[in-house]
């Protein structure tokens, strides 16, 4: 099936630190979303994207929707330690196109040293 | 008020055993999915109703049945469990599967562990 490729793997940096993360996809999506992943607990949502080139804030958190519509990131700024977690991109093809499940990329583990 | 919640939180069992996740959603939302996520954290999509119909089947072993006796519930039975069952099952809900705006909201998921 469909495969993301999200990348880095995983992150370690120093709090206070920005951090850029990105996914890119062989197909086109017409959607993407960005999930955090806390231990223990299930993905939850940060940013929804529904245009290409669309640039979406969320607090310290910022997503774009790449032009091609194959590839989004996720910015943090002034990392904390809260921010500790698995990030995932998930990419929807959108109705009509014969697909109707989200496609989730590997996530990337990130660590904050305080 | 628990957006998605599911029951158990952890389920420790014997192979062999049938066992059954329940999955709740209060958000009025008309599809909700199963995901298996494995100890690599990859998350895959096992299942999804829209309205208490079936939608999408992936390649599951016929040991997992879904059932949805209406559409705020979406339960996942499991027959004759086997070691490799033994994941974190997550159930999520949207508005609608035929939307651009399909963001899937995941309850905390079932920690299944089969010795």
């Amino acid at each position: 099936g469909q495969q993301l490729n999200q990348s880095p793997q995983s992150m370690f940096i120093q709090e206070g630190e920005d951090v850029s993360m990105n996914c890119t996809s062989s197909s086109i999506f017409n959607t993407w979303l960005w999930y955090k992943q806390d231990p223990g607990e299930g993905p939850v949502l940060l940013i929804a994207l529904y245009k290409a080139g669309e640039l979406t804030s969320n607090g310290r958190l910022t997503a774009q929707f790449g032009i091609t519509r194959k590839d989004s990131f996720l910015n943090i700024s002034a990392s904390i330690p809260s921010d500790v977690g698995i990030y995932f991109c998930a990419g929807h093809f959108g109705p009509g196109a014969g697909s109707y499940q989200l496609t989730f990329g590997k996530g990337t583990k990130l660590s904050v040293i305080p | 008020d628990t957006a998605v919640s599911q029951t158990p939180k952890y389920l420790v069992t014997q192979m062999g055993n049938d066992k059954s996740i329940k999955c709740e959603q209060n958000l009025g939302h008309d599809t909700m999915y199963w995901y298996k996520q494995d100890s690599k954290k990859f998350l895959k999509i096992m299942f999804s109703y829209n309205n208490k119909e079936l939608i999408i089947n992936e390649t599951v072993p016929n040991r997992f049945s879904p059932k949805s006796p209406d559409k705020a519930h979406l339960n996942l039975h499991i027959n004759s469990l086997e070691l490799g069952d033994s994941a974190v099952y997550f159930c999520a809900s949207s508005q609608s599967w035929d939307t651009v705006y399909n963001e899937q909201f995941f309850g905390p998921g079932t920690r299944l562990t089969v010795l």
